[in-house]
């Protein structure tokens, strides 16, 4: 069946240490996307991807990464920079972006840090 | 600027009673409007969207949402609760132009009693 995989599902950092969320897709879609979640701040957007080799930055990209070197996948680095990374992580996709394009996400990362 | 507002962040019914869940959103050209929803710990998944055309929309499990333009409002309905149906629900804004990512508001909790 055709989704998006995110892993690991949780995940525990010590201060200090940058960590790598992935997502895998199997869609076929051009554009993929990683929001944040807060409880009671809806989702964020950190960083999008139309097409392979580019991304754009969304609301809240400080302190984090992305790279897109092959079109099923989008890994988002939390990095030491990003000052209080504990939340929900949720990667999506769609067959383009914009317009009436649906996005499909994948089961989120939770990030602790310890 | 687009944006999007969800007024209440938790609703409380009883089953087999009236669900309303709103979502005033704020676009200077015409929107595409989506509701999505959330279980617990999970991804989102869309129940509807509106983009051109009919402006009364029916979507999954028995809800539907009205475009209302002079209201700007895109409020989602489901006239009899089921327990089933406690979750959350986001509603998100975006419009015809590539390139462009979904702006969700913050979420409304619906939960449902017996």
């Amino acid at each position: 069946d055709g989704g998006i995989t995110q892993s690991p599902k949780y995940l525990f950092r010590k201060e200090g240490q940058n960590v790598t969320l992935s997502c895998e897709q199997n869609l076929n879609h051009d554009a993929m996307y990683w929001y944040r979640q807060d409880p009671g701040q809806g989702l964020r957007l950190i960083y999008y991807s139309q097409i392979v080799n580019d991304f754009q930055k969304g609301d809240i990209a400080e302190g984090y990464s992305v790279s897109r070197e092959k079109k099923e996948s989008f890994p988002l680095t939390v990095t030491s920079a990003q000052k209080n990374p504990t939340a929900f992580y949720l990667c999506a996709s769609s067959p383009a972006s914009g317009g009436a394009n649906v996005l499909t996400f994948g089961a989120g990362s939770r990030l602790t840090v310890l | 600027a687009q944006s999007v507002t969800q007024l209440g962040s938790h609703v409380s019914v009883s089953e087999g009673a009236l669900v309303l869940l709103r979502c005033n959103y704020s676009s200077s050209v015409p929107p595409y409007l989506f509701w999505y929803v959330q279980y617990p710990n999970q991804g989102l998944q869309l129940l509807l969207k509106y983009t051109t055309g009919a402006t009364l929309v029916k979507g999954i499990n028995g809800f539907e949402a009205e475009f209302k333009k002079s209201e700007t409002s895109f409020h989602l309905t489901k006239p009899s609760a089921h327990m089933s149906d406690a979750a959350e629900y986001f509603c998100a804004v975006t419009f015809n132009q590539a390139g462009t990512a979904l702006i969700f508001g913050k979420g409304t909790t619906l939960s449902v009693s017996s």
